[in-house]
């Protein structure tokens, strides 16, 4: 069974600072994706990693994928109070289902 | 707006009751997920559907069913709702193929009384 890890589940941080998100995950995929959920709301996709050593960065917002680790990294940069969110690693179950399992998420609150 | 279209936003019901909740995916999107999100659960898979047919199911409880129709809209019916099925349930989209990134929809928010 595939298990997700996120780590940490919740992040409290000030404004400015640099913080990282981390996704562990238990059996082969080479897909992982990123979601934000603000409170009440839908999951916006955030990044698609489709490939080992893939790194895509939006804004202040960096991931990147290991999957010879099994381990994808959400890296904040600078961080401001709009960021203040829950994130969500998602990883597809290889071998022929489409689905998504997701990790339990990251609450992340950015104070000034 | 992702696109994906859920109804209707919230609904409340009394335990023991049925109801039907409806997803349009994306124009183009031949897969169709849902998902249900609770505080203790996280967010749960609960069943795939591909251009009409079931692909994957997850943890889902036979008081519940989808479907998916030739339109390609999907319905997920709860029935003999208990307290614990008060959730968020999202539905999601995606074009289908190897390569997919899924689109989720404002979702609906259950309440059972």
């Amino acid at each position: 069974e595939l298990k997700v890890e996120q780590n940490p589940l919740f992040l409290s941080m000030q404004e400015g600072k640099n913080y990282t998100i981390y996704c562990n995950y238990s059996t082969t995929s080479d897909r992982l994706y990123w979601y934000r959920q603000d409170p009440g709301k839908s999951l916006e996709s955030l990044f698609v990693l489709l490939s080992n050593g893939a790194v895509k960065q939006e804004g202040r917002l960096m991931a990147s994928l290991d999957t010879k680790a099994r381990l994808s990294t959400l890296h904040i940069t600078a961080a401001v109070h709009d960021l203040s969110a829950t994130y969500f690693c998602a990883v597809d179950r290889q071998g022929g289902s489409e689905k998504l399992v997701f990790g339990k998420g990251t609450k992340l609150t950015v104070n000034p | 707006d992702s696109g994906v279209t859920q109804t209707p936003k919230h609904l409340i019901t009394a335990t023991g009751q049925r109801v039907t909740l409806r997803c349009s995916p994306r124009s183009g999107d031949l897969s169709v997920y849902w998902y249900q999100q609770s505080l203790d659960q996280g967010l749960q898979f609960l069943i795939q559907y591909y251009n009409g047919e079931e692909r994957a199911k997850g943890n889902i409880l036979e008081r519940f069913s989808a479907q998916q129709f030739p339109d390609l809209h999907s319905e997920l019916n709860l029935s003999s709702l208990e307290l614990g099925d008060s959730a968020l349930y999202f539905c999601a989209s995606s074009v289908g193929g190897y390569d997919t990134e899924a689109f989720f929809g404002q979702g609906t928010r259950l309440t059972v009384v």
